[in-house]
């Protein structure tokens, strides 16, 4: 079955500084791959997604990921943070053929600092 | 599009109640998912439906849960009788089966309290 492991509880940073939130995954066959964001009191919204091709994929707020399949990883990123993004960041992760199950990460809280 | 509809947003009940908790998919997909939120264990997926069929319910704790989906436009999850642990926020979502790329849409979540 496929997992997520989103090794970190919180991540700080300060205004401006880069932010990377980091997720390893396991999953048989190639995956599909995803990061979430949840605000207070909302639900999940879709930031980026790795399909296949590019192993960095541009999402939505300036977010960016990397796919790297040797390191079984897809890192978050966003080269300067803002205040307004500190939120609770979800990773997931599908198998490319069969069930359609998406597995979710822990998720990690991301703090940033004015 | 309206988005992914669930209500009510807020429950608060007794313990030994019965809680419904519903869901309206966007219009058009044809999978939609409970999950379950809590601090403690984080997101943890109940069941999910292709097509109006439950495919997987091995997320469901235990014979207290039930859910359903009679057409493609409503689901209901409920809990009978409720307990305190079942305290959580349930989210439902849904996606398009066959774009095969598994995103998927939230709603805003049905938070409940047993007391």
């Amino acid at each position: 079955a496929q997992s997520v492991a989103q090794p970190e509880d919180q991540v700080n940073v300060a205004e401006g500084n880069p932010l990377t939130v980091k997720c390893t995954y396991s999953v048989s066959g190639n995956p599909y791959l995803f990061w979430y964001v949840q605000y207070p009191n909302r639900g999940l919204q879709f930031l980026l997604k790795y399909i296949t091709g590019d192993n960095l994929v541009k999402g939505s707020y300036g977010f960016e990921a990397e796919f790297n399949k040797s390191q079984t990883s897809f890192h978050l990123k966003k080269p300067s943070a803002l205040v307004s993004d500190s939120a609770l960041y979800f990773c997931a992760v599908r198998p490319y053929y069969g069930n359609n199950r998406l597995a979710f990460g822990k998720g990690n809280q991301v703090v940033v600092i004015p | 599009d309206a988005g992914v509809i669930q209500s009510p947003r807020h429950e608060v009940t007794e313990m030994g109640q019965e809680v419904t908790l519903r869901c309206k998919p966007i219009s058009g997909h044809n999978s939609l998912f409970w999950y379950r939120q809590t601090m403690m264990r984080g997101l943890e997926l109940l069941i999910y439906f292709n097509n109006n069929v439950p495919i997987d319910d091995s997320g469901m704790p235990e014979d207290r849960f039930s859910a359903k989906m009679p057409n493609a436009s409503f689901s209901t999850l409920k809990i009978q009788p409720s307990e305190p642990r079942d305290s959580a926020v349930y989210f439902c979502a849904s996606s398009l089966l066959g774009q095969n790329t598994g995103e998927l849409f939230f709603g805003e979540g049905s938070r409940l309290t047993v007391l």
